[in-house]
């Protein structure tokens, strides 16, 4: 079946540190993908999407890569700082679907000070 | 519009009542999913609306649930006979096109006694 799933569940990291998230995809047809952060008791929140014709994006102290071959995706963080803490989940999306996203289980970010 | 809102943020009922929940989305988003979330899981998708027509419903929504959004706007989604297996948080999300970011709410709790 289609699934999203990530490689770690939890990653434990000093404040400062670069943060390496990873999540590995099984639907080829996928073509769009989503990093979201989400705090205790909210809403996922938004961090930064790729689409397939890509291989790297940047943001603001954060690189999303695509590995197509190996349908591998994953988040880095840079200098990552207490408030970086939650649970980080990687969604994908297929141009032929309605639109739905389908989401991993989602990985613990724990930022030691 | 500062985003997607949900009330109420929190509901408890007693098992066999009904509940209904409220999705505001972002004003000019045509699309609005609602996802289910389990604690840690990743959100899981129940339904989707492009526009008023609800085009997509999951095998999760089971025929105790019904979803509207009668004016294309804002959208209930509605448990009958809850059950203690309903307890999660529902999120909802909305989004201009497939594809292309997707806002969530905040969620609403639901606890099931």
């Amino acid at each position: 079946g289609e699934s999203v799933g990530l490689h770690l569940p939890t990653l434990s990291v000093q404040e400062g540190d670069n943060s390496i998230i990873n999540c590995a995809y099984s639907n080829s047809a996928s073509d769009y993908f989503i990093w979201y952060k989400q705090e205790s008791g909210k809403g996922p929140q938004f961090i930064i999407d790729i689409r397939s014709n890509m291989d790297k994006r940047q943001g603001q102290r954060v690189t999303v890569l695509l590995n197509k071959t190996v349908k591998h995706l994953s988040l880095q963080i840079a200098a990552t700082q207490p408030g970086d803490s939650a649970v980080y989940f990687c969604a994908e999306n297929n141009r032929g679907s309605q639109g739905n996203l389908i989401f991993g289980k989602g990985t613990k970010l724990s930022v030691k000070p | 519009d500062t985003g997607v809102s949900q009330n109420p943020r929190h509901k408890i009922t007693k098992r066999g009542q009904n509940v209904t929940f409220r999705c505001d989305p972002i004003s000019e988003h045509n699309r609005l999913y609602w996802y289910r979330q389990t604690l840690g899981q990743g959100p899981e998708f129940l339904t989707y609306f492009q526009n008023e027509a609800q085009l997509e419903k999951s095998r999760l929504l089971s025929d105790r649930f019904s979803a509207e959004r009668p004016k294309g706007s804002f959208s209930t989604l509605e448990i009958q006979r809850t059950e203690q297996g309903d307890s999660a948080m529902y999120l909802c999300a909305s989004t201009y096109r497939a594809g292309d970011g997707y806002t969530f709410g905040s969620g609403t709790r639901l606890t099931v006694v």
